[in-house]
């Protein structure tokens, strides 16, 4: 079985502050890709990244990166001089070699980002 | 290139009766996946179909169901509503091609309410 575990539920910074988020995934494929989804209130996920099992590279996107560790199964998220804007729920999503496009989701961590 | 649209944004039944929920892929996107959200169980997989043919299934009571059309669009239906029914419901377009590599684009959900 699948299955992506967020253990932080909840984290609160100050603007400016550098904030990461954890995610860690169980899955016996050896071909599967992890995701990262941003909740605003709004409701919509907005695609953040993805990243598939072959390539151990970290990514850079602006204020944000990735870290993708295949020895520790983790896969964390990590917000640079965080911005108010930045509030919202984020979801780590894995995906199988199997099962199409199907998205297994983390239970999210809300991020509150305070002037 | 327009995103994912979802109609009705909200809705509001009453127990035992029935709702379609629609959904508009993106443009030249093929697959179509559906999720429920509730505070309870988070993001669940409801089922994914392309060309129009149901290629995965969650564990959804039968109540649940859906049908994709040659433009790609998609409905899912609940029957027998029930209060715990009660979820935003996201739908999410991608390129599909049976390959598992794809990411999927979210729309702004169907909020339901069943009272």
């Amino acid at each position: 079985a699948q299955k992506v575990t967020q253990a932080q539920t909840e984290i609160s910074v100050v603007e400016k502050e550098d904030v990461t988020l954890d995610c860690v995934y169980e899955t016996r494929d050896t071909t599967y890709y992890l995701f990262w989804y941003k909740q605003p209130p709004s409701g919509e996920l907005v695609f953040l990244i993805r990243r598939n099992s072959f390539d151990e590279q970290n990514e850079i996107s602006g204020r944000y990166s990735w870290n993708f560790q295949k020895s520790t199964s983790s896969f964390n998220f990590t917000i640079t001089a965080s911005q108010v804007v930045d509030s919202a729920v984020y979801f780590c999503a894995l995906k199988g070699n199997t099962g199409f496009q199907k998205l297994v989701f983390g239970t999210g961590t809300r991020l509150l980002v305070s002037p | 290139k327009a995103g994912v649209t979802q109609t009705p944004r909200y809705l509001i039944k009453t127990r035992g009766q029935q709702v379609t929920l629609s959904c508009s892929p993106i443009s030249g996107h093929r697959s179509v996946s559906w999720y429920q959200q509730t505070p309870g169980q988070g993001l669940q997989f409801l089922f994914e179909y392309f060309s129009e043919t149901q290629r995965n299934k969650g564990n959804f009571p039968g109540r649940f169901s859906g049908r994709q059309f040659s433009n790609s669009r998609s409905e899912m239906n609940v029957s027998t509503l029930e209060l715990g029914d009660s979820a935003l419901y996201l739908c999410a377009s991608s390129l599909g091609r049976g390959d598992a590599s794809y990411e999927q684009y979210f729309g702004p959900g169907t909020r339901l309410t069943v009272t």
